[in-house]
């Protein structure tokens, strides 16, 4: 079973705008972690953010928020005011005995 | 800050060769991943170790091995490399119960 889903395999947003990458997850362990990944050209994957299943408060990091619905089993990536740099792969993870890796949404920011 | 280098960012070798990925981490972490990525699949668990000479197979270890003789290299062997293992490969470390921080990939071409 598919522990985690992005249906978004392409996005297109404009430059300065604000951007939703979906993220859905399946696990019916109480405790596990969420993680977003970015994965520019280069190949490097470069850790973006984390949210606990047990935060009340939906995690931040500059420009990137992590909107978490836990009983949508939801962890959608927001990222505010997109730069051309944000142009990337962007990869949601969950940390449910090992690491699950949804297949990618790629983004592009057109200026 | 950590990090995690693999020895080569690009591969080119003849099918029916037994290729040597390194991978090095520099901070202690018990953890080591290798992944395989592969456009539309998203990230693949092939093998991981928690320990000095302990190594579990993931999702798609066949056609791999691994070595594991010292905490900081992890190494992933295709011992004899086919087409169908042209990929990029991730190696990854963690400390338990934290993400995961990656090296910066190995894209491998088997022609």
């Amino acid at each position: 079973a598919q522990k985690i889903t992005q249906t978004q395999p392409g996005m297109f947003v404009q430059e300065k705008e604000a951007v939703t990458l979906d993220c859905t997850y399946d696990t019916s362990d109480p405790s596990y972690g969420l993680f977003w990944y970015k994965q520019p050209s280069s190949g490097e994957m470069i850790f973006l953010i984390y949210q606990g299943s047990y935060d009340q408060q939906n995690a931040t990091e500059g420009r990137y928020s992590l909107n978490f619905q836990k009983a949508r089993k939801s962890a959608n990536l927001v990222i505010s005011a997109s730069q051309l740099g944000d142009s990337a792969m962007y990869f949601c993870a969950i940390d449910y005995s090992q690491f699950y890796f949804g297949t990618g949404t790629s983004l592009t920011v057109i200026p | 800050d950590v990090k995690v280098t693999q020895s080569s960012r690009y591969l080119v070798k003849r099918t029916g060769e037994k290729v040597f990925l390194e991978c090095v981490q520099d901070m202690d972490h018990e953890n080591m991943f290798w992944y395989r990525q592969d456009p539309g699949l998203g990230l693949r668990l092939i093998y991981f170790s928690y320990d000095v000479k302990m190594k579990e197979k993931g999702d798609i270890p066949e056609g791999y091995s691994v070595s594991r003789e010292k905490k900081e290299r992890f190494s992933l062997i295709l011992e004899s490399a086919s087409t169908n293992q042209t990929s990029m490969y991730l190696c990854a470390s963690s400390l338990y119960g934290y993400g995961y921080t990656f090296g910066s990939g190995t894209r491998l071409t088997v022609v």
